[in-house]
This record gives C-alpha cells, sequence and structure tokens, in this order.
C-alpha cells in the first residue's frame, strides 16, 4: 500500500459527460501527479501540483482541468468525454516538489462508452 | 527530443535464469533515472533512483545500473514473484518533477 488514495475505482460513463477523479497523497507529501496510461501510449503526464500550486503541466488537454486543495488533496476533470479518454488515470505524490520517488495510487478506470 | 526506449518489450525467464533489462535515454540535462515495477492494474511502485554515471543500486534479486546513454536493470536468479511490467522514467532540466516514462518490459518468469 502506497498511502495514496484514489477514488473511484471504476467509473463508466458515456460520451460528452463530465466525471471527477479524487486524489489524497500519502500523508506529509505535498506535491500531488497525475497521468494517464492507456495500452498504445504508456504512461503519460498530465499535470503537478505542489501545496496548491501548479507546478508543471504535461499532454493535458483543455477539456481536462485539476487543482490542489488546502487539504492537499486534488481532483481531476474531465469534461466533453471522448471514447479515447478511456484509460487508467493515476494520481502520484511526493514530499516535495523536485523529490526523486512518486508513490502512485491503485488508478481510477475510466470506460467511456 | 528528449526520450527513452525499452527494451525488450517482452520477456520471458525460467525461474534462476539471470538477465538484463535496457533502457536507452536522450536527455539533455538528466537529473534522474528512475525505475518502477508495475503489476497488472495496479499503480507503478518506486524500485531505484541513479543519478550519475557508474552508480549502482541493489535490491534483493534487483540490481540497477547507469551509464551516460542507458541504465540496465540486472535480475538475479528471478523468482515468479518478479513477473511485472518494469518501468524506466527520467527527470531532466529545471525545477519540476515531470517524469517521462519509457513503455516498459514486460517480464514473465516460469516456475
Amino acid at each position: 500500500d502506497s498511502g495514496v488514495t484514489q477514488t473511484p475505482k471504476h467509473l463508466i460513463t458515456a460520451t460528452g459527460q463530465r466525471v471527477t477523479l479524487r486524489c489524497s497523497p500519502r500523508s506529509g507529501d505535498l506535491s500531488v501527479y497525475w497521468y494517464q496510461q492507456s495500452l498504445d501510449q504508456g504512461l503519460q503526464f498530465l499535470i503537478q501540483y505542489y501545496n496548491g500550486e501548479e507546478r508543471a503541466k504535461g499532454n493535458i488537454l483543455e477539456r481536462f482541468s485539476a487543482q490542489q486543495f488546502p487539504d492537499l488533496h486534488s481532483e481531476l476533470n474531465l469534461s466533453s468525454l471522448e471514447l479515447g479518454d478511456s484509460a487508467l488515470y493515476f494520481c502520484a505524490s511526493s514530499l516535495g516538489p523536485n523529490t526523486g520517488e512518486l508513490f502512485f495510487g491503485e488508478g481510477s478506470r475510466l470506460t467511456v462508452l | 527530443e528528449d526520450q527513452v526506449t525499452q527494451s525488450p518489450e517482452a520477456l520471458r525467464l525460467q525461474e534462476g535464469e539471470s538477465s538484463s533489462l535496457n533502457c536507452s535515454y536522450t536527455v539533455s540535462g538528466l537529473r534522474g533515472l528512475f525505475w518502477y515495477r508495475q503489476d497488472p492494474g495496479k499503480g507503478p511502485e518506486f524500485l531505484f533512483t541513479l543519478y550519475s554515471a557508474g552508480e549502482e543500486k541493489e535490491k534483493e534479486r534487483l540490481k540497477a545500473t547507469l551509464t551516460k546513454k542507458e541504465s540496465f536493470l540486472h535480475i538475479t536468479a528471478p523468482k515468479p514473484e518478479d513477473s511485472a511490467t518494469y518501468l524506466c522514467a527520467f527527470t531532466y532540466g529545471g525545477a519540476t518533477n515531470k517524469l517521462i516514462f519509457g513503455t516498459g518490459t514486460l517480464l514473465a518468469v516460469q516456475p
């Protein structure tokens, strides 16, 4: 158990809908990361937050947004969903903004029908 | 373009048959090279960080090494429980911790 909690574990929705994925980092970790993993693309970095502020941005679509709240949990919002958004979405956390090791949650599996 | 390539894509070993996984990288200003293990349907689990050429780290049957262009994950006398996908990743440049992952090597160890 990495100490990172993600909910929901599974989510099935329809195209055009909007979903929110939630992540609680390990106790004491200030930095949160979101990754997308699909079969054909591997693990793709989406975005990083550190202590509530956006720190780095990767290949995150404009339809996607995220934030980190004062209690350090984070949410990833996915809107106008398309079939291609079906993937595993992982949250990870680390102590600082540049700390080497990331600790990953179990992921949220999103299926868009 | 900064990138990392892992080989082989898949590897099947007999229990006890040692081997190595390769991670080749082209990165300007490498800050760290990381190895993770991922079991099916689970999140990646951190194994090692390497920061400079010549560095080595060991954990049980695994040993990671780093040169200026590649990293190896050596698996000595593997057991079936070592079966997983092994991912390498790197961070580079400025003040972020953005990990760029390779596509992984799927290792299967047969008893």
